[in-house]
């Protein structure tokens, strides 16, 4: 079963305007990872955010994490056309090592020229 | 610097074949290593993580199997693909620390007619 969803599920904005991402989760987390993955190609880690966080910010991107409403947002500023991807939230199952990640369903996220 | 390849990068396969994709990891050792499952649109399903050589846990049941050979050699097999075996499959490293992302090859696109 699917830990996080997020929320739109394809988002349509126009260049230079700010993209915002919602993921809720069901379970408690350790940490929530944001990843973005260009049309046919693999995914590329964007940012982590510890449970004990409430907000992470890497360049353009800004991400905050609500533990007590169980949810995520990323949020991109001033977006640009190579913006253009689908964005997933993802969650480490508590008490274990590695990674074994579980991913929401994505945001489709469309950036015009 | 680390590097993953995964190939072939598309593979049309009949009904009732087998099938072997392979994956390998490069500037690192020891890596925890993963194999997910995309459906079109979809976000991603865990099939197979494995800590160590010879090392494999299941998420889930399926026609499919994995294999690591070599430390950073990790091996997706079936012996007779079905319909439901078509998508997009992907292979990712970590380190062995917890709260490690995760470091994702290009995929493999899987038809299988």
């Amino acid at each position: 079963s699917q830990q996080g969803e997020e929320d739109p599920q394809a988002l349509s904005i126009q260049e230079g305007e700010n993209a915002t991402m919602n993921c809720s989760y069901k379970t408690s987390i350790n940490n929530l990872q944001w990843y973005r993955q260009n049309s046919g190609r693999g995914l590329v880690h964007l940012i982590l955010i510890r449970s004990n966080e409430r907000e992470k910010h890497s360049g353009r991107l800004r991400v905050t994490l609500d533990t007590s409403k169980k949810s995520s947002s990323l949020l991109i500023t001033a977006s640009r056309a190579a913006d253009t991807a689908s964005y997933f939230c993802a969650t480490p199952p508590m008490q274990t090592s590695g990674s074994r990640l579980t991913f929401g369903e994505g945001t489709q996220l469309t950036v015009n020229p | 610097s680390q590097t993953i390849h995964q190939w072939p990068a598309t593979l049309v396969q009949p009904v009732g074949s087998p099938l072997s994709l392979e994956c390998t990891v490069e500037g690192t050792s020891n890596p925890n290593l993963y194999w997910y499952r995309q459906a079109a649109g979809r976000g991603l399903q865990l099939l197979f993580y494995s800590v160590g050589i010879g090392q494999i846990s299941s998420e889930v049941p399926q026609n499919l199997s994995a294999s690591r050979p070599q430390d950073r050699q990790f091996i997706l097999s079936s012996k007779k693909l079905l319909l439901s075996d078509s998508g997009f499959y992907l292979c990712a490293w970590s380190t062995d620390r917890y709260n490690s992302p995760l470091h994702f090859g290009n995929g493999t696109r899987l038809t299988v007619t």
